[in-house]
């Protein structure tokens, strides 16, 4: 597709809930990021792939916190159990090795758990 | 850890008026990148930064990169309202093709007619 596409575009889950929140990429971008932005802040790196393989997931907050891209291209980030810190955007990012301009972002999934 | 710091968090200024946002960051670092943000929307990239000493305009905007002091700005000529947002810098640190992006705090700015 022409950019990144994510979705849902808004999630509203009780405490408690299971939640998967999808992100398409720009077709043939290898590397594939999810960051978390909370109301008021940068967004904060979670966990990048790089084709199926998930090289970095640092940023995870905890094991609650699960992300996968099993054929190298659609990534799902799924929140289990999830808390009111929760509550974020939560972003996706995809680049090609050889693009010097970097990064392209969705338009995120704002998660609020009530 | 790399930290990476914006100044000022919070900048109201007059059109016309010009202005500098500053990027502090603590390691040495591949790329630098300036992002805007309007309220409710994603990220739209400004500028990649690539090399000390680099320079780059797009309209009103300008930005640069010393890598030897780590600080990138974000200079702003004769604003005007369209350039309200919330802009981000953002630090790349590629490890053995492990990368990713450390932002900063953001700088919320106003512009007042």
């Amino acid at each position: 597709g022409a950019g990144v596409s994510q979705s849902p575009r808004y999630k509203v889950a009780k405490r408690g809930q299971d939640v998967a929140l999808r992100c398409d990429p720009i077709s043939g971008h290898v590397s594939l990021f999810w960051y978390q932005q909370a109301l008021g802040q940068g967004p904060e790196f979670l966990t990048y792939f790089q084709n199926e393989a998930q090289l970095d997931k640092s940023g995870l907050p905890s094991d609650r916190f699960f992300a996968e891209r099993p054929e190298g291209s659609v990534s799902t980030l799924k929140i289990q159990r999830t808390q009111q810190e929760d509550s974020a955007v939560y972003l996706c990012a995809s680049s090609s090795l050889t693009d010097n301009y970097g990064y392209t972002f969705g338009s995120g999934t704002r998660l609020t758990v009530v | 850890e790399l930290k990476v710091e914006q100044n000022p968090l919070f900048l109201s200024m007059q059109e016309g008026k010009n202005y500098t946002i500053y990027c502090n960051y603590s390691t040495t670092s591949d790329r630098l990148y300036w992002y805007r943000q309007d309220p409710g929307k994603s990220l739209e990239s400004l500028f990649v930064l690539l090399s000390n000493g680099a320079v780059k305009q797009e309209g009103r905007l300008m930005a640069s990169l010393d890598t030897k002091a780590r600080l990138s700005t974000l200079h702003i000529t004769a604003a005007v309202h369209d350039l309200s947002a919330t802009y981000f810098c953002a630090v790349e640190v590629s490890n053995f093709g492990n990368e990713k992006l450390t932002f900063g705090t953001g700088t919320r700015l106003t512009i007042i007619p």
